[in-house]
């Protein structure tokens, strides 16, 4: 069974250019999150999708940031534009059942660099 | 203010030699409890969770946490570390919050082994 997988693995790109994250989470898994570390940080949540629908969002930093999950699979985290403060390491997560005890699955993330 | 606290951020063992990492929460109720590791190149892996019932969990790997309620803590322990343990390894938790499934994250805690 393929786990989770990000797209890129590694994206830099310069202030003010846009740029769009791909995560393909475990087949059937309903629930899909997406986190950010940014650099000396911890890990922070961004938002939490159950199938198509935003569940939560309270995470997102700015409206710069922009989740979509058409038809329930594959999401997309759009920013535009990019800031410097932008830069990090966006992971993406899954799970089955949506509930406090369930494992949440994470992809390898990606690495975003904003010069 | 609800937290997840690892106090250290990096830790050089000996291989063979036994290992403990902290955590500790501050939230009014017991949250759910995990610890993950991020490998090299890798995305976080699950390593053990806790709920409820016996304190002392048994994960992957050979690693076991100890949930102490009256010290807030969930220690990560592991007996004698191997080499291929070098990694990121952080303390999560879900707080028991209605409507709530994200993980909050302390800042995790990398450790070296030393050959």
């Amino acid at each position: 069974e393929a786990g989770v997988t990000q797209f890129p693995s590694h994206s830099v790109i310069e202030k003010g250019q846009t740029v769009t994250l791909r995560c393909d989470p475990i087949s059937g898994h309903d629930n899909l999150y997406w986190y950010r570390r940014v650099m000396g940080k911890e890990i922070k949540f961004l938002l939490h999708f159950v199938k198509e629908s935003k569940q939560d969002e309270s995470g997102m930093p700015n409206n710069r940031f922009l989740a979509e999950r058409t038809g329930g699979t594959y999401s997309t985290l759009k920013v535009q534009p990019a800031e410097l403060e932008d830069s990090g390491v966006y992971f993406c997560a899954s799970s089955q059942v949506a509930g406090y005890t369930d494992t949440q699955y994470f992809g390898p993330g990606t690495r975003l660099t904003v010069l | 203010a609800q937290s997840v606290t690892q106090p250290d951020i990096h830790i050089t063992v000996s291989e063979g030699a036994s290992l403990e990492l902290r955590c500790n929460y501050s939230y009014g109720a017991t949250p759910y409890l995990f610890w993950y590791v991020q490998s090299p190149g890798q995305g976080l892996q699950l390593l053990l969770k806790y709920f409820s019932g016996d304190t002392l969990v048994q994960g992957i790997k050979g690693f076991e946490a100890e949930f102490k309620r009256s010290q807030s803590s969930f220690n990560l322990r592991k007996p004698s570390v191997h080499w291929s343990d070098a990694a990121e390894y952080f303390c999560a938790v879900v707080p028991v919050i209605q409507g709530a499934q994200k993980l909050v994250f302390g800042q995790g805690t990398r450790l070296t082994i030393n050959p």
